[in-house]
């Protein structure tokens, strides 16, 4: 059935480097693509969105990319930090306008 | 605002009990999720509500699964009778909007279920 998964399931940092992590989803219907960072033992949090007529999207020390013919969506984080580590679902609605259905999760771990 | 509020943090109980778990919405918010979460499944929609109203319980497992919202301001789910299957964190969001206009839910922390 129709999904959004993640490559890779854990990354491994250094504090101050660059972080991607991505997700790879299967909804052809997909037009809004949110990411969410859940911190241990706490409920998932709302990072950034993008809708499908764009590419990219900036927010503060993360940008969002889509690539629409791949089916492919990544988040950048800059200058990672130790407060970082988490874990970081991709959510797509799949055509809804009413329900997100999230990807498996990706652990970051950022190293001092 | 508190934010949404879950109750109880933990739970542990034994194959066969009732469970309920209870949901506090942040107020005004018309949409309010319930979600499941295991290292297996990942976070998985269960059902949702608009105005109070069920709209969506397509991911609700079986009939031990119910949920409810009686008014605006709270929220049950009920697993009767539990199974250790059952074992999961179980979140509850709210949003002002459908999860298509904006996609940010409002979790609360959860409630760790284990069914011994």
């Amino acid at each position: 059935g129709e999904s959004v998964g993640l490559h890779l399931p854990t990354l491994s940092v250094q504090e101050g480097d660059n972080s991607i992590i991505n997700c790879a989803y299967s909804n052809s219907a997909s037009d809004y693509f949110i990411w969410y960072k859940q911190e241990s033992g706490k409920g998932p949090q709302f990072i950034i969105d993008i809708r499908s007529n764009m590419d990219k999207r900036q927010g503060q020390r993360v940008t969002v990319l889509l690539n629409k013919t791949v089916k492919h969506l990544s988040l950048q984080i800059a200058a990672t930090q130790p407060g970082d580590s988490a874990v970081y679902f991709c959510a797509e609605s799949g055509g809804s306008n009413y329900k997100l259905t999230f990807g498996k999760g990706t652990l970051l771990t950022v190293n001092p | 605002d508190a934010g949404v509020i879950q109750s109880p943090r933990h739970e542990v109980t034994e194959m066969g009990q009732e469970v309920t778990l209870r949901c506090k919405p942040i107020s005004g918010h018309d949409y309010l999720f319930w979600y499941r979460q295991t290292m297996m499944r990942g976070l998985e929609l269960l059902i949702y509500f608009n105005n109070n109203v069920p709209i969506d319980d397509s991911g609700m497992p079986e009939d031990r699964f119910s949920a409810k919202m009686p008014n605006a301001s709270f929220s049950t789910l009920k697993i009767q009778p539990s199974e250790p299957r059952d074992s999961a964190v179980y979140f509850c969001a709210s949003s002002p909007l459908g999860a298509g206009v904006t996609g940010e839910l409002f979790f609360g922390e959860g409630s760790r279920l284990t069914v011994l």
